[in-house]
């Protein structure tokens, strides 16, 4: 497996700020995800993020809310942008370790975040 | 109807028993199974995966999958304190997704 970091751990924020959440991954992988994991509910994909083309969003997610980049292969960032209650959430870096075919995901500690 | 529907608990059980934790899944696509294990604070961790129907053991856990019944089930023989989790299972959408669908998790405490 590999050793994802997530930056923050956590935070609060003040409602219609952004935050920046970092993803640094120990090694080499072709696909990093971000995912959203509200209480009560099931771990959500935000979009997959891949190196050298813009980030794919899955349904209920859009770009400008949730602007993501992927500069190499080790690294990713997630904006949370004008934050708003509703985002309180714990976001989730994943990655798939290449092996071919499906292989499993391993997941960061993960960014709690809290907005005021 | 979500597609996949996990108990969420809690559940409790004293140290040393047998836990049945339960996902049922309503795409037939899925083929591909994954059981993740969750500490407070903490990201999921990778416990097991199966691609097919049948038993997958690894140590004091066993992943079974019925994919006539569309039902997957993960045992903890001799459960420690160091269970206490939350256990999620995972599919991906399809042959070839990335995108994994979960459970909500449940919940499980040992009690020593």
């Amino acid at each position: 497996s590999a050793v994802i970091s997530q930056k923050p751990s956590r935070d609060i924020c003040q409602r219609g700020t952004s935050l920046t959440i970092q993803c640094q991954v120990d090694s080499q992988v072709t696909m990093m995800f971000w995912y959203r994991q509200q209480p009560g509910q099931s771990l959500t994909l935000i979009a997959t993020a891949n190196q050298g083309s813009e980030a794919t969003y899955e349904s209920g997610f859009v770009i400008d809310k949730f602007p993501i980049s992927r500069p190499n292969l080790t690294f990713s960032t997630l904006t949370v942008s004008n934050m708003s209650p509703e985002d309180s959430s714990i976001y989730l870096c994943s990655v798939e370790i290449p092996g071919g075919g499906n292989q499993p995901q391993h997941f960061g500690d993960g960014t709690r975040l809290s907005i005021l | 109807q979500k597609e996949v529907e996990q108990d969420p608990g809690p559940l409790s059980v004293p140290e040393g028993a047998i836990v049945s934790l339960n996902c049922t899944y309503s795409n037939s696509a899925f083929q591909y199974f994954m059981w993740y294990r969750q500490y407070s604070r903490k990201g999921p961790e990778l416990l097991m995966y199966t691609y097919s129907s049948g038993n997958k053991e690894d140590g004091r856990f066993t992943a079974q999958v019925d994919k006539s019944s569309k039902y997957i089930s993960l045992f903890i023989r001799d459960s420690q304190p160091s269970d206490s989790a939350t256990y999620l299972c995972a599919s991906p959408t399809g042959a070839g997704s990335y995108q994994l669908t979960f459970g909500k998790g449940t919940k499980l405490s040992v009690i020593p």
